[in-house]
């Protein structure tokens, strides 16, 4: 089935500064989710998303569903050791849900 | 609240040999889907139940996958006979309603490794 695009593939920052990821698809989606994954532990919900163009945040995390419908946007800000981890965006449209490759996130103390 | 629980966590397997997952979800999710996250990707569906009817199982390879949810609750996804290529951390995920809101909760996960 098709999946999302997702970039960048990996980042690789310094403790404290901001990051930004995307995710973008050919079809549109009702609804955007962005999830992290810790390594041996399944994908932890973060933000959802429901109507084109929202913006929502969820303490330093803030995404928005992009008014095309075709894309969201997640970031970051003041980033902290314990962001390490995979983040993966995820489209859902009438009970499918779709998977980005995701983003392997790294940061430097 | 109890999450998604899965088991085992971790399964060695030959090539060609039988190997069985078994999903609790979220008490009282309706909705149980069954993935595979191969390294390096995200998930893939694999299969998704209501209840204990099937809604999708487009993407399960049914020539050696299968899957039943039979009391509507927990599911077991079995792989016979398994492939290297069936190598993957396979995640089970529940949801309480359909629609837009139909968020996924998902389990930790089973890796399978098959040498």
């Amino acid at each position: 089935g098709q999946q999302l695009n997702q970039s960048p593939q990996s980042m690789f920052i310094q403790e404290g500064e901001d990051v930004s990821m995307n995710c973008t698809s050919s079809s549109i989606f009702n609804t955007w989710l962005w999830y992290k994954q810790d390594p041996g532990e399944g994908p932890v919900l973060l933000i959802a998303l429901y109507k084109a163009g929202e913006l929502t945040s969820n303490g330093r995390l803030t995404a928005q569903f992009g008014i095309t419908r075709k894309d969201s946007f997640l970031n970051i800000s003041a980033s902290i050791p314990s962001d390490v981890g995979i983040y993966f965006c995820a489209g859902l449209r009438h009970n499918d849900m779709r998977f980005g490759a995701g983003t392997r996130l790294t940061v430097k103390p | 609240e109890a999450g998604v629980a899965q088991s085992p966590r971790y399964k060695i397997i030959e090539k060609r040999q039988s190997v069985a997952f078994w999903c609790n979800p979220i008490s009282g999710h309706a909705t149980l889907y069954w993935y595979q996250q191969i390294l390096g990707q995200g998930p893939k569906l694999l299969i998704q139940f209501q209840n204990n009817g099937v809604v999708d199982d487009s993407q399960l390879p049914k020539d050696r996958f299968s899957a039943e949810r039979l009391k509507g609750v927990d599911s077991t996804l079995k792989i016979q006979p398994a492939k290297l290529e069936d190598s993957a951390v396979y995640l089970c995920a529940s949801s309480p309603l359909r629609g837009p809101k139909n968020i996924q909760y998902f389990g930790a996960g089973t890796r399978l490794s098959v040498l």
